[in-house]
């Protein structure tokens, strides 16, 4: 079946460094793509997403290639700032399972940002 | 536009007690999501619906958790009878149509003792 694997966190960083964080997916078919984020106390909003390969998504200095040959979605932001600070989930819909709208979602990477 | 509406915000109830907690999804959406958030099995996708039918109840862990739809703006999950392990965060999710972005609610922060 479908899956997201994401990388361990804490990811903890100085403001202004260079983000990414590292998503991989395994899906038959032709799944979307996309990155959530949850602020403490706070439900998931949506990111960015991609519905196709070599798609980019970007939203607020974050972006992510669907890369299909790779089968990743790797998240990068050029400078964080403390505000980013949140937790990041990469999920997939579509793909083997179908279902149209299912989410399936990686564990989430906990990123905190320090002055 | 008002987004996905969960309630309530935050309950601590006693093992053993019935919780309800509800969900208006956005107006127009077709699909409706139950998700449950905890630290050792993060984010599970419990059930959801299509036109108010629920499609995959594949992840409802036991028969003690049931969901409705009764109609295209409220969504219901029961738990009966509550159980400390039934502690979470759970979140109701919409979205307009197959293949499109999901919208999460604030989610329901649900403890029992």
């Amino acid at each position: 079946g479908d899956s997201v694997t994401q990388m361990e966190g804490p990811v903890t960083l100085s403001e202004e460094a260079f983000l990414t964080i590292n998503c991989t997916y395994t899906a038959t078919g032709y799944p979307s793509l996309f990155w959530y984020v949850q602020y403490p106390g706070e439900g998931l909003q949506l990111l960015l997403k991609a519905t196709k390969a070599d798609d980019k998504g970007s939203n607020k200095g974050f972006e992510a290639t669907y890369r299909k040959e790779t089968t990743s979605f790797h998240l990068e932001k050029g400078s964080v700032q403390v505000s980013d600070s949140a937790v990041y989930f990469c999920a997939l819909s579509g793909g083997f399972t179908g279902g149209g709208n299912k989410l399936t979602f990686g564990t989430g990477t906990q990123l905190k940002v320090e002055l | 536009d008002a987004g996905v509406i969960q309630s309530p915000r935050h309950e601590v109830t006693e093992m053993g007690q019935e919780v309800t907690l509800r969900c208006k999804p956005i107006s127009g959406h077709d699909y409706l999501f139950w998700y449950r958030q905890t630290m050792m099995r993060g984010l599970e996708l419990l059930i959801y619906f299509n036109n108010n039918v629920p499609i995959d109840d594949s992840g409802m862990p036991e028969d003690r958790f049931s969901a409705k739809m009764p109609n295209a703006s409220f969504s219901t999950l029961k738990i009966q009878p509550s159980e400390p392990r039934d502690s979470a965060v759970y979140f109701c999710a919409s979205s307009p149509r197959a293949g499109n972005t999901i919208y999460f609610g604030e989610g329901s922060w649900l403890t029992v003792v």
